[in-house]
């Protein structure tokens, strides 16, 4: 199957400015890499996501970026608020399959 | 858009007893569904996954006797832990494919065996 590994575990940045995290995968035949915020206690939200076919997406301050040659992915936020605040989750999907592979997660934390 | 609908919430039982969480599919047929063990400020761990008619498909190291997994109708998946212990104590929840792209989230269950 696919391991999905997640970097750092654990982030903390002055609010203005900008968050990265970073994830790799190991199989080939992945082809999409969506990005989760879970709030303590909550469901995982859908922030992003980004197909294999495509090297950039960016919806207002979040933007990822997708290596396939390298396979690595990073999730990119600027102009961090405190509302940021959360833990954010990397996932691969293969394709063909129904399964999301998830990292480990990152805690952000933005200082006011 | 999808929705997986979870419950409870949050529930406290005493150690040696059993409790059920529901997963529903409310606006579409899951025919997989997927369930999730998560500790406090760590990474969602696959238990189980969960096919329409038949049999669950557990990961390693999850014990299906304690873990009851059932998912008799596309719209409707439980997981039961049975003799629950402390230990047992987490944040469950659940997740189906909505599509090629598509995953959608349970509201999560808070489970604590005292």
């Amino acid at each position: 199957g696919e391991n999905v590994e997640q970097h750092p575990s654990t982030l903390s940045v002055q609010e203005g400015d900008s968050a990265v995290i970073k994830c790799t995968y190991s199989d080939s035949a992945s082809n999409y890499f969506p990005w989760y915020k879970q709030e303590l206690g909550k469901r995982p939200q859908l922030i992003i996501d980004i197909r294999s076919n495509v090297g950039e997406k960016k919806d207002q301050r979040i933007a990822v970026t997708l290596n396939k040659t390298a396979k690595h992915f990073s999730l990119h936020i600027t102009e961090t608020q405190p509302e940021d605040s959360a833990v954010y989750f990397c996932a691969a999907k293969i394709s063909g399959g129904n399964q999301f592979y998830f990292g480990t997660g990152t805690s952000l934390t933005v200082i006011p | 858009g999808a929705v997986v609908s979870q419950h409870p919430s949050w529930v406290i039982c005493k150690s040696g007893t059993s409790v059920k969480i529901e997963c529903r599919s409310l606006d579409f047929q899951a025919t997989t569904m997927f369930w999730y063990r998560q500790f406090p400020k760590q990474s969602l761990m696959l238990m189980a996954t969960s096919n329409e008619g038949s049999k669950a498909t557990y990961e390693q190291g999850v014990e299906k006797d304690k873990f009851l997994i059932n998912h008799a109708s596309l719209t409707l998946s439980t997981l039961t832990v049975t003799s629950a212990h402390p230990e047992d104590s987490s944040f469950y929840i659940c997740s189906a494919s909505t599509g090629v792209y598509g995953y959608t989230f349970g509201s999560g269950t808070r489970l604590t065996v005292v």
